[in-house]
């Protein structure tokens, strides 16, 4: 099983609105992402997490709120987003040791923030 | 701070031609992956690329490393309208986080 599932797949939310992105992977991988790309650009990194800490916050607006509540699970909590934050929102998971540090993507999130 | 260049931004190419995209990148990264993207997708992985000289080959298309020159290419045979895409260079740093940092991106087009 090489999935990243990422729910919901698509979100429309008002700027005075709280939503919850949520990931999920059951490779055993202990690295997990959260990417942002907007339209015709490459994905950003925005926040990392290692053993269920985050390791790396690429100084994200604190809207953006990160929580890895066990190895498999990522949620990524919205509020008081912006119209510019509108955009696709990318899981992704990774081993933290081993040969080949691969990332693999959920299918995504498409946000739009009205 | 690590940046990853790709050229060309857009490629328009016909059927049965070759050609080949270039990634480029700042500081030190062992770790190079080669992503393609359809419209409105996600990204579907097409090589990994984990040390020197490195080649890499999956049907029409071709990676290679060179990590003296800072340099992957992504090389393209006899191209088929399937392969129509965005396809995206990314350099990895801070083993451990697999910490991606991405290309422009390139937007290949097939024509018949």
């Amino acid at each position: 099983d090489t999935e990243v599932t990422q729910t919901p797949k698509h979100l429309v939310m008002g700027m005075t609105n709280k939503k919850s992105l949520k990931c999920e992977q059951h490779m055993g991988h202990r690295a997990m992402y959260w990417y942002k790309q907007k339209a015709k650009k490459p994905p950003e990194l925005m926040f990392v997490y290692s053993y269920e800490k985050l390791s790396i916050n690429e100084s994200v607006p604190s809207r953006f709120s990160p929580e890895c509540p066990n190895s498999s699970l990522l949620n990524l909590h919205l509020h008081a987003l912006q119209p510019e934050d509108s955009a696709l929102y990318l899981c992704a998971s990774s081993q933290v040791s081993g040969a080949i540090p691969e990332a693999f993507f959920g299918q995504g999130t498409r946000l739009t923030v009205v | 701070e690590l940046k990853v260049e790709q050229n060309p931004l857009f490629l328009s190419m016909q059927e049965g031609k070759n050609y080949t995209i270039y990634c480029n990148y700042s500081t030190t990264s062992d770790r190079l992956y080669w992503y393609r993207q359809d419209p409105g997708k996600s990204l579907e992985s097409l090589f990994v690329l984990l040390s020197n000289g490195a080649v890499k080959q999956e049907g029409r298309l071709m990676a290679s490393l060179d990590t003296k020159a800072r340099l992957s290419t992504l090389h393209i045979t006899a191209a088929v309208h399937d392969l129509s895409a965005t396809y995206f260079c990314a350099a990895g740093t801070n083993f451990g986080n697999e910490k991606l940092t991405f290309g422009t991106g390139t937007r290949l087009t097939i024509i018949p």
